[in-house]
C-alpha cells in the first residue's frame, strides 16, 4: 500500500527558505520508473506542479520557479525533500507530494499548509 | 501549454449525463489526465492518457478527445461526484487547468 505524508514548518517569514519533507512507504525511489512530485494549491485556487525527482536522480523544476526550487531524496529512508528559497506571500498554499508514474500522480499525501507571513 | 476548462461551474441532477471540457492552447497528443478533488481532500487520479480509467475508479467516468480538445464524461451523476475536476497535460511541460466545480442541482 502506497502512502505519503508531507511535513513542514506551518508558518515562515518572507524571504526565508521553505523546507518540506515527504515521507513515504509502499514503494522505493530506487525502483525504475518511480518518482515523487511536489504540487501546491493556494486556498480556493488551482493546482501548480512544482518539481519532480526520479528513481535515477534526475530532477525537473517548474520553469516559472526554477531557480528557487531544489528537490532531493533520501532513498534509504524513503523520503523526498523540497526547498523553496526567498518565499513571499504568494507561496502561501497547501503543498502536496505525490507518487509519480509516467508523469501522473496516482497517490497523494494529505497535504501540508504553509503560510508565509511576517 | 495552457489549459482552459469549461464550464467553471456546473450544476446537474442526480442521474444526469455530465460532460466537462478541457481545451489546450496546443496539441496535447492525448497526454491528458483528469483529477477529482473533493472538498478538503487531495486530488485523485481518475483518467490518464485521455481515456484510460485508473484502477478503482467507477466505470461511469470516461474520457475522450484528441488534439487540443478533451472531455470527461460522467454517465450518471451520483451525489458522491460533487467535487472540482481538473484536467492536466503532460505533453509539453506539466500544467493543470483551472478546474470545473460540479454540484448537484
Amino acid at each position: 500500500q502506497v502512502t505519503l505524508k508531507e511535513s513542514g514548518p506551518g508558518i515562515l517569514q518572507p524571504s526565508h527558505t521553505l523546507s518540506l519533507t515527504c515521507s513515504f512507504s509502499g514503494f522505493s525511489l530506487s525502483t525504475y520508473g518511480m518518482g515523487v512530485s511536489w504540487i501546491r494549491q493556494p486556498s480556493g485556487k488551482g493546482l501548480e506542479w512544482l518539481a519532480s525527482i526520479w528513481w535515477n536522480g534526475n530532477t525537473y523544476n517548474n520553469p516559472s520557479l526554477k531557480s528557487r526550487l531544489t528537490v532531493s531524496k533520501d532513498t534509504s529512508n524513503n523520503q523526498a525533500f523540497l526547498k523553496v528559497t526567498s518565499v513571499d506571500t504568494a507561496d502561501t498554499a497547501t503543498y502536496y507530494c505525490a507518487h509519480t508514474f509516467y508523469n501522473n500522480y496516482d497517490y497523494w499525501g494529505q497535504g501540508v499548509m504553509v503560510t508565509v507571513s511576517s | 501549454i495552457q489549459l482552459t476548462q469549461s464550464p467553471s461551474l456546473l450544476s446537474a441532477s442526480v442521474g444526469d449525463r455530465v460532460t466537462l471540457s478541457c481545451k489546450g492552447s496546443q496539441n496535447i497528443n492525448n497526454y491528458l489526465a483528469w483529477y477529482q478533488q473533493k472538498l478538503g481532500e487531495a486530488p485523485k487520479l481518475l483518467i490518464y492518457n485521455t481515456n484510460s480509467l485508473q484502477t478503482g475508479i467507477p466505470s461511469r467516468f470516461s474520457g475522450s478527445g484528441s488534439g487540443t480538445d478533451y472531455t470527461l464524461t460522467i454517465s450518471s451523476l451520483q451525489p458522491e461526484d460533487v467535487a472540482t475536476y481538473f484536467c492536466y497535460q503532460y505533453n509539453n511541460g506539466l500544467t493543470f487547468g483551472s478546474g470545473t466545480k460540479l454540484e448537484i442541482k
